[in-house]
C-alpha cells in the first residue's frame, strides 16, 4: 500500500538555525499539506500546496516559513531562524481527493 | 477564526462500554472529516461526511453530520482496546485549509 513517507523522524537543531524538513507525498496525489502539532495537542493546519504553489496557508505560516517543490517526488517545509516555541511534530499529508495521508512525522526539538 | 471544538477531551469507558465524541464548528462546514490517532502515531482517515444529516456507519463506528453542517459526532459501540487513541474532527475552510478539532483521547479499560 502507497504511503506517506518523512525524513528524518527527529530533528535535533538549535535555536537560531535553519531546518529543511522532507516528504515524499504519494505518487500519483495532486495535494500537499503540512501541519504541526505541539505535544498533546490538537493537529494545526500550516500550509497546502497545488499545482506548484501554496493554495492556502495559515496564521502560524509566517515568513519564517516556507514550502517547495523541488523535484517530482520531494515536497519540503523549511523553517529559518527556528525557535524554542517550533519545537513540534511536523506531519506532511497528500491527497487525491478527500482523504488525507498522513507521514509518520518529524519530531523538531529546539534547544 | 474558524474553530473546532470537541468534547470531551478525554474519555476513560470500560472496555464493552459505549463512546461518543462531540465536535462542533464555530462555521457551517462544506464537509467533515474525522481521524484516528494513536499513541505516538499519525493522524489516519476514517470518513467524511458531506451531507446534512449524514449518517454512516463503519462496524462498531457511527458517524453523524448535523442538519446545519456545524456539528458532528463519532460514536463507538462496545469499545475495544484496540479503539484506543484520539479521535479528531476536521472540517475545510471555503478554501482547502483544514481545521482540527481539540480531540477526545479515549483510554479503554481491560
Amino acid at each position: 500500500e502507497p504511503e506517506v513517507t518523512q525524513t528524518p523522524s527527529h530533528q535535533v537543531t538549535q535555536m537560531g538555525q535553519e531546518v529543511i524538513l522532507r516528504c515524499v507525498p504519494i505518487s500519483n496525489h495532486l495535494y500537499f499539506y503540512w501541519y504541526r502539532q505541539i505535544l498533546g495537542q490538537k493537529v494545526e493546519f500550516l500550509v497546502s500546496f497545488y499545482n506548484n504553489e501554496i493554495s492556502e496557508k495559515s496564521e502560524i505560516f509566517d515568513d519564517q516559513f516556507s514550502v517547495e517543490r523541488p523535484d517530482g517526488s520531494n515536497f519540503t517545509l523549511k523553517i529559518r531562524s527556528t525557535k524554542l516555541e517550533d519545537s513540534a511534530m511536523y506531519f506532511c499529508a497528500s491527497s487525491a481527493s478527500a482523504e488525507q495521508y498522513f507521514g509518520p512525522g518529524t519530531r523538531l526539538t529546539v534547544t | 477564526g474558524q474553530q473546532v471544538m470537541q468534547i470531551p477531551q478525554y474519555q476513560h469507558v470500560q472496555e464493552g462500554e459505549d463512546f461518543t465524541t462531540y465536535c462542533n464548528s464555530s462555521t457551517t462546514l462544506s464537509n467533515i472529516q474525522w481521524y484516528k490517532q494513536r499513541p505516538g502515531g499519525h493522524p489516519v482517515f476514517l470518513i467524511q461526511l458531506v451531507k446534512s444529516g449524514e449518517v454512516k456507519k463503519q462496524k462498531r463506528l457511527t458517524f453523524q453530520f448535523g442538519e446545519a453542517k456545524k456539528n458532528s459526532s463519532l460514536h463507538i459501540t462496545a469499545t475495544q482496546t484496540t479503539d484506543v487513541g484520539t479521535y479528531f474532527c476536521a472540517g475545510p475552510n471555503t478554501g482547502n485549509q483544514f481545521y482540527f478539532g481539540t480531540g477526545t483521547s479515549l483510554t479503554v479499560i481491560p
